[in-house]
C-alpha cells in the first residue's frame, strides 16, 4: 500500500503562478523526498527533507515538513511551462527503500 | 555513457514467455531497485539489492526473479509473463551516503 498520498491528484495553473502540492504519510519517517516525472521519462530527484527539518529550499522549490501532522508540501514558485510534469513524494523509514505516492499531475498553462 | 541504462526501451511478449529486463549503472552505487508503475498505483517496489549478491523482496515480488552478480548490473526476469505484468518498469540506484535515487528511463512491457 502507498505510504504517501499526494493531493491534489491533478492541478492546472497559469504560467507565473505558484503551485502547491501536498503529501500525507502514515508512519514515522527518516526523510521525505520529492521527485518529478516528465511524460514517458524516469523520475528525477528534486529535494530531500529530513525528519528533523521543517523547511528546505532549492531554487524555485520550497518544501515543508510537519511531522506532527505527518504531512509535507511542495511549493513551486513562478511556474513555467517546463514545470508541467507529475510530482511524487516518497518516504524513507531509515532503511534502503523508498515508498512512493500516486503523484500529482501538474499542468502549466502558457 | 555515464548513468543508469535500461534495456529494452519497449518490449512486447506473449503470455507464458520468460523475459529479462536489463539495468546497468556506471557509478558503482551500492543500492539498486526495481519498481513498476501502473495507473492508480504509483510506483511499487518489486525487488532491491544492497550490494552484489544481496537481494531482497519488495512490495510486489511474485512472478519476478532478480540477480546481482556484479555491482553495476541488476537484471529483472519475469519467469512466465502474465498480462497483469504489463507495466512500465523502472530501475533506480543510490549510493550509501545519499538517499536520493537516480532512475533509468524505464522499460514499457506489454504482455499479450
Amino acid at each position: 500500500s502507498q505510504q504517501g498520498e499526494e493531493d491534489p491528484q491533478a492541478l492546472s495553473i497559469q504560467e507565473g503562478e505558484n503551485a502547491t502540492m501536498n503529501c500525507s504519510y502514515k508512519t514515522s519517517i527518516n526523510n521525505l523526498q520529492w521527485y518529478r516525472q516528465n511524460s514517458g521519462r524516469g523520475l528525477v530527484h528534486l529535494i530531500l527533507i529530513r525528519s528533523n527539518e521543517r523547511e528546505k529550499h532549492s531554487g524555485r522549490l520550497r518544501v515543508t515538513l510537519d511531522t506532527s501532522k505527518k504531512s509535507s508540501s511542495l511549493l513551486i514558485t513562478a511556474s513555467r511551462a517546463a514545470d508541467t510534469a507529475s510530482y511524487f513524494c516518497a518516504t524513507n523509514f531509515g532503511n534502503e527503500k523508498l515508498t512512493f505516492g500516486t503523484g500529482t499531475r501538474l499542468t502549466i498553462i502558457p | 555513457d555515464a548513468g543508469i541504462t535500461q534495456s529494452p526501451r519497449y518490449k512486447i511478449t506473449e503470455t507464458g514467455r520468460q523475459v529479462t529486463l536489463m539495468c546497468h549503472q556506471t557509478w558503482s552505487h551500492s543500492y539498486m531497485f526495481w519498481y513498476r508503475q501502473d495507473l492508480g498505483h504509483g510506483l511499487r517496489l518489486i525487488y532491491y539489492s544492497a550490494a552484489a549478491d544481496i537481494t531482497d523482496k519488495g512490495e510486489v515480488p511474485d512472478g519476478y526473479v532478480v540477480s546481482r552478480s556484479k555491482t553495476e548490473n541488476f537484471p529483472l526476469t519475469l519467469e512466465s509473463a502474465t498480462r497483469s505484468q504489463t507495466s512500465v518498469y523502472f530501475c533506480a540506484s543510490r549510493d550509501r551516503l545519499n538517499y536520493g535515487y537516480t532512475f533509468g528511463s524505464g522499460t514499457r512491457l506489454t504482455v499479450v
